[in-house]
């Protein structure tokens, strides 16, 4: 079945860029997202790619996506103690009706920033 | 303010007794859903639906059952069929003719007394 791998642990200090990494099993995924999760909290979408582009920009952070290895990243530049959180990579998968929506969710990245 | 409100924030269960958590949206959205996270884990689906007065099992549906009554509203029950129901639970909204970003609520934490 469809699968979202990423590393459970990321530790960077303040003012590095921090790149955390993403692999997925659905080739006919439309979207792959990010989310960010802070303690107690929902989450947060951060950005999202559409599968027919390999890259996208916003402010301090970049997506990578590598449709050939099944591989997304996220980097975050001048990473600030504000960015510690979890981040979860997900792709979207077709449900029965046909309609996406349905997202597969990795376990999660926790990024600690070290001031 | 638009968004996704769930209640209560924390919530306890006892043996045996039936709990339902709240989701409430005022973002006019179509499809809604429920995810069970455990800590270290991802997020599973337990219920989704697409529009009112219809919803699907997700992957973990056992132990649980939804209503959509009114497109605002999608609450959830975790029935005492569930054995093991401490988790934290994430009620989402889709926006896009495809429902392709979902928004989350800010979740409820259920603990078995």
């Amino acid at each position: 079945g469809e699968d979202v791998e990423q590393s459970l642990f990321l530790s960077v200090r303040e003012g590095d860029s921090s790149v955390i990494n993403c692999t997925y099993t659905d080739s006919s995924s439309t979207y792959l997202y990010w989310y960010k999760q802070e303690p107690g909290a929902g989450l947060q979408l951060l950005t999202y790619i559409f599968s027919n582009m390999d890259m996208k920009q916003d402010q301090r952070l970049t997506v990578l996506l590598n449709k050939k290895d099944k591989h997304l990243s996220l980097r975050i530049a001048d990473t600030q103690t504000g960015d510690s959180a979890i981040y979860f990579c997900a792709e979207s998968i077709r449900d029965y009706g046909g309609s996406q929506g349905n997202l597969i969710f990795g376990k999660g990245t926790k990024l600690s920033v070290k001031p | 303010d638009g968004g996704i409100t769930q209640s209560p924030k924390y919530l306890f269960r006892k043996e045996g007794q039936n709990v339902t958590l709240s989701c409430e949206q005022n973002l006019n959205h179509d499809a809604m859903y429920w995810y069970r996270q455990d800590p270290g884990q991802g997020l599973r689906l337990i219920y989704y639906s697409q529009i009112v007065n219809d919803f699907q099992k997700g992957d973990i549906a056992e132990g649980y059952s939804v209503s959509r009554e009114k497109k605002e509203s999608f609450p959830l029950t975790v029935t005492s069929a569930q054995k093991n129901p401490t988790a934290f639970y994430l009620c989402a909204s889709a926006e896009g003719a495809t429902n392709e970003k979902l928004f989350f609520g800010s979740g409820t934490q259920l603990s078995v007394l």
